[in-house]
């Protein structure tokens, strides 16, 4: 299984900043996907981030928001733009191998805080 | 709309005990079924399931898919306290241009008492 890690771990921001999260994995892989997990909730996607080209956002997810970059098979970063309170959450990368038949493994999550 | 619905949405049981966790789903273009566990930020993965009535099994966790009747179930044996934490099912389908996406239901969670 991929080996994944996120920086930061956690994080305090105030409103209005803006914060970005590293995703670095051991070995190339063809997916990799951002979650956002809001208290009390399930796993909602944010996006998946495509290598070498723009990310692919779920509806209620946009780009000035969101702003997902991936330039290889290892890495990718996700901001959170302009924060509020309401963007306190678990943000999670996630990645698949390669393909269908591939398990999908998590990071250890980035847990924001937003004041 | 995809559809995922998972009973119960809690559970507590004493240690020893066995539990079944179920996991309903309606999602166009499915390809496979993913568990997790969840203890405290990330989930942790425990299974993946393609194929209809074949059983996974590792240690005392085993689950099987349905895929006529579009459910999936997750067995725990002797529950321990270590197995406390939130289950979830994640359907997978496929979204186009050679991507997958995952639909996660609520959870359910579970807690063992010692």
């Amino acid at each position: 299984s991929a080996v994944i890690s996120q920086k930061p771990s956690r994080d305090i921001c105030q409103r209005g900043t803006s914060l970005t999260i590293q995703c670095q994995v051991d070995s190339q892989v063809t997916m990799m996907f951002w979650y956002r997990q809001q208290p009390g909730q399930s796993l909602t996607l944010i996006a998946t981030a495509n290598q070498g080209s723009e990310a692919t956002y779920e509806s209620g997810f946009v780009i000035d928001k969101f702003p997902i970059s991936r330039p290889n098979l290892t890495f990718s970063t996700l901001t959170v733009s302009n924060m509020s309170p309401e963007d306190s959450s678990i943000y999670l990368c996630s990645v698949v191998g390669t393909g269908e038949l591939d398990e999908q493994y998590f990071g250890p999550g980035t847990r924001l805080t937003v004041t | 709309e995809d559809k995922v619905v998972q009973s119960p949405l809690s559970l507590v049981v004493h240690e020893g005990d066995t539990v079944t966790l179920n996991c309903s789903y309606e999602v166009t273009n499915f390809r496979s079924l993913l568990w997790y566990k969840q203890e405290k930020k990330a989930p942790t993965f425990l299974f993946m399931l393609t194929s209809s009535g074949i059983e996974k099994k590792s240690g005392r966790l085993s689950s099987i898919l349905d895929k006529k009747e579009l459910f999936s179930i997750l067995n725990i044996t002797a529950t321990q306290t270590g197995d406390s934490a939130v289950y979830l099912c994640a359907p997978r389908r496929y979204s186009g241009a050679g991507s997958y996406q995952l639909t996660f239901g609520k959870g359910t969670k579970l807690s063992v008492i010692p």
